[in-house]
This record gives structure tokens, sequence and C-alpha cells, in this order.
């Protein structure tokens, strides 16, 4: 069974503040996604990275791939209020050379900023 | 373009009770995924159809569950009979093609209740 292991589990920090997600497992992924949840919605794709060491930024947001695609990271520099939200990584792996890759989902992440 | 609906919101029904949960996907999606995350726990997966076929069932936790796709356009997942560790959020996803390439776009989610 796969396992992607999400820290911290709770954030709240002051407005301005940089702060980084970590996503860990011990088994590989083909690709890792982050996704944004809203409260009564669905996940809400961010991103998604493929290569091994891959760093993709999104505004105020980056997002590297570890070099063995076992691991992930988000960095938010100077948060703001609407940076708050449940954040969670997925792996997504492929059950057989036919199938379409399934996601395995991290614990999640609940984000506070603080005006 | 609609995104992916799903029907009912919330659905509360006592324990032995039968219900049917409907996901009507992107237009043009052949992949759809159904998830659920029970209280406390994270996303898991419970299955993957391409079109009307079913490429992964691994994730479906026993026969009170099925799932189908009839002509490849919308899905039902029923279960029946309803036992109270099934609630939670089932949350239905579409994508066109491999998640590594494409988005998978989530609908709003079902919470399910069983009392």
């Amino acid at each position: 069974t796969q396992l992607l292991e999400q820290s911290p589990q709770f954030l709240s920090i002051q407005e301005g503040e940089n702060l980084t997600v970590y996503c860990n497992s011990s088994s590989v992924f083909s690709s890792l996604q982050w996704y944004r949840q809203e409260p009564g919605e669905g996940p809400v794709l961010l991103v998604t990275v493929v290569t091994g060491g891959e760093v993709k930024k999104l505004k105020r947001l980056t997002f590297q791939f570890g070099d063995a695609r076992k691991d992930s990271s988000l960095h938010i520099t100077a948060a703001q209020p609407g940076d708050t939200g449940l954040y969670l990584c997925a792996g997504a792996n492929r059950r057989s050379n036919f199938g379409n890759e399934k996601l395995t989902f991290g614990t999640g992440t609940r984000l506070t900023i603080i005006p | 373009e609609a995104g992916v609906t799903q029907f009912p919101s919330h659905s509360v029904i006592e324990k032995g009770q039968t219900v049917t949960l409907r996901c009507d996907p992107i237009s043009g999606h052949d992949n759809l995924y159904w998830y659920r995350r029970v209280m406390g726990k994270e996303i898991k997966f419970l299955l993957h159809f391409v079109k009307e076929s079913k490429q992964d069932e691994s994730g479906m936790p026993n026969n009170r569950f099925l799932a189908e796709r009839t002509g490849g356009t919308y899905s039902t997942l029923k279960v029946q009979p309803a036992e109270l560790e099934d609630s939670g959020v089932y949350f239905c996803a579409s994508s066109q093609g491999a998640l590594k390439y494409t988005e998978a776009f989530f609908g709003q989610g079902t919470r399910l209740t069983v009392v």
C-alpha cells in the first residue's frame, strides 16, 4: 500500500510570512500533483510535476519534485489570507501497462493565513 | 462548459438501506474515477472507468458497492446495503487522458451519512 505523509497537518501563520509544506513517501510515483480544496467543493489541481528534481512556479507558489520521485514540497512566499485552505498532494501510479494512473492522496495540510 | 457534477450533494440514510450516487463527467472525458474520504482519513481511490469499461476497481471496499457507467457517459455508484462505516464524502473525477499529462477535474462530492 502506498502512503503519502504530509507535514505539517495544520499550519497557522501571519500574512506575509513564508511557509513550506512537505509530502513524503517511500514509494516512487510517475507524477505528483498538488491540489487545493475549499469547503464543500472537490479538489482543484494546482500543478503536476513529472520529472525528478523538477521545479514549477505558480506566482508565489513553488513546487518541487524530489530527485527520486518519492517526495515533493510546496513553498509559499509572502502568504496572503486568500491562500487559506486545504492543500493535498497526490501521487499517480499506473496499476498496469494498460491502465491509466490512479491517485494516492496525501493526508492533507490545513493552512490558515492570519491577516 | 459544465464541470463534473454529482447528485445528490447530501444523503442521509439508515443502515441497511440502499443509496445510489450519480456522477456526470465533463463531456468528452473517457476517464471517470470514484474516490471517497471517510472521516479523518485521506481521500482514497475506489475505481476507474475508461468509457464504459472498468479499468481498475482495486479500491472498491466490498461487494456492497456496485459502480456502473452504461454507455460511457454518466456513472452511478450504488451502496447496498449501506453500513455505518460507509459514511463519508464520495468524489467523482474525470479526465481526457493520462493524469501525467492531463488534469483530473473533481466534482463537489456527495456527503453520505449512514445512521
